[in-house]
């Protein structure tokens, strides 16, 4: 079973400062997901990465295959990015399965 | 498009009832999974689908069943609740049969107690 690892758990910051969320696993994978969990519940993805980098906006994510390691960097954070950034892969092999999640990442923007 | 819908968003049952969370998708998507969400955990897949008459189990599997009649619904039935089953379900849909190898579009989540 894969294990996924986030850090850090919590991390409050001022408005503007450049965040860096970064995830673990302990298993090769053939995909990882970043997902963003609104106060409200709600869940939506934000990047689908198998190898590299990806950007939308000011959301970076990058992924090391070779280090198990995938970072999500937020630039100019503003206070709506304020919510649970949670990893999420698909471990390499077997059938279709589902992803293995990380307990996530509760971020806070203060302004 | 509609996206991903779950019915009810919150749920009251008793030990022993059952019921069923609906989830619809309107997007021809072929894979389609349950979670569930516990405080301190991160979500756990409990059943999945890659396409209509076809289901299987995930990490947590006990206590639910599901079915997949057409590709637009995915049912999740808990067929005698427990207290260990209060939890914050959500459903998953992604396109293809490698549906994980795409963006995944979750619903709403629907909050369930059981007393």
């Amino acid at each position: 079973k894969n294990e996924v690892e986030q850090s850090p758990q919590n991390l409050t910051a001022q408005e503007g400062e450049f965040i860096t969320i970064n995830c673990s696993y302990s298993v090769g994978i053939s995909a990882l997901h970043w997902l963003q969990q609104h106060p409200g519940g709600g869940i939506v993805s934000l990047f689908m990465l198998s190898s590299g980098k990806k950007k939308h906006g000011r959301l970076i994510a990058t992924i090391n295959i070779q280090e198990k390691h995938s970072s999500l960097h937020i630039t100019a954070s503003h206070p709506r990015d304020s919510a649970v950034y949670i990893c999420a892969v698909r471990t390499s092999g077997g059938g279709a399965d589902g992803l293995t999640f990380g307990k996530g990442t509760h971020l806070i923007i203060q302004p | 498009n509609a996206g991903v819908t779950q019915t009810p968003k919150f749920q009251v049952l008793k030990t022993g009832q059952s019921m069923t969370l609906q989830c619809a998708q309107d997007m021809n998507h072929e894979y389609m999974s349950w979670y569930r969400q516990d405080p301190g955990m991160g979500l756990r897949l409990i059943h999945y689908s890659v396409g209509a008459g076809i289901t299987d189990q995930g990490e947590v599997p006990n206590g639910y069943n599901v079915s997949r009649s057409t590709t637009e619904d995915f049912p999740l039935r808990l067929l005698s609740a427990a207290p260990s089953q209060t939890s914050v379900y959500f459903c998953a849909s992604g396109e293809g049969l490698a549906g994980l190898y795409n963006e995944q579009f979750f619903g709403p989540g629907t909050r369930l107690t059981v007393l």
